[in-house]
């Protein structure tokens, strides 16, 4: 299995402002996921984050809204960029590792 | 689109009953079904999962049939326990590609004491 540990854990936020989430694995992974799931809905994939390469979007997700970094193989990080209400969800960072897929404990976000 | 058809929305059980969470899929390339179980403020975590190679997989008290001709996968509880309250979430990927994991809308379960 993989420990996945996510800062913050929680924050609430201005509209406008931005929020960087940080996800560190504690093994190295080739691929990290970045998932949303809006309030009593199900995980929703925004982002594939490979090292060393841009990010792949989901359908209806954007860089320029979600910029994503992944220096190392062990850490990336989510930036949720000029934020509405409607951003106001739980961001999930996960990994796929021997074929299973582990997940963080998520950011919970609430942007006022 | 919704690749993985999962239900009931919500379940309601005695303990020590059996709930049974039904999905479904559509694309013949998925070669993996996991099952997540989330407590309120906290992340999914990795249950149970089948390859389609095999019919049935228990773990405990978890016990996951897979039925590759209908497309189908179920989430079996023996001998639910209140603690067992939670929401469960269906989830179906392949290889090859971008590996993504897609999964169903998910499954609230209430064991009642």
């Amino acid at each position: 299995s993989a420990v996945i540990s996510q800062k913050p854990s929680r924050d609430i936020c201005q509209r406008g402002t931005s929020l960087t989430i940080q996800c560190q694995v504690d093994s190295q992974v080739t691929m990290m996921f970045w998932y949303r799931q809006q309030p009593g809905q199900s995980l929703t994939l925004i982002a594939t984050a490979n090292q060393g390469s841009e990010a792949t979007y989901e359908s209806g997700f954007v860089i320029d809204k979600f910029p994503i970094s992944r220096p190392n193989l062990t850490f990336s990080t989510l930036t949720v960029s000029n934020m509405s209400p409607e951003d106001s969800s739980i961001y999930l960072c996960s990994v796929d590792t021997l074929g299973s897929w582990f997940f963080g404990p998520g950011t919970r976000l609430t942007v006022l | 689109q919704q690749q993985v058809k999962q239900s009931p929305q919500s379940l309601i059980v005695q303990k020590g009953g059996i709930p049974i969470i039904n999905c479904a899929y559509e694309n013949t390339a998925f070669d993996y079904f996991p099952w997540y179980q989330q407590f309120p403020g906290k992340g999914p975590a990795l249950l149970i999962a089948i390859r389609p190679d095999v019919s049935e997989k228990k773990e405990g008290r978890f016990t996951i049939s897979f039925n590759k001709s209908a497309k189908q996968f179920s989430l079996h509880i023996m001998d639910s326990q209140p603690g067992d309250s939670a929401t469960y979430f269906c989830a179906a990927s392949y290889e090859g590609g971008s590996e993504k994991l897609v999964f169903g809308k998910g499954t609230k379960l209430t064991v009642n004491p």
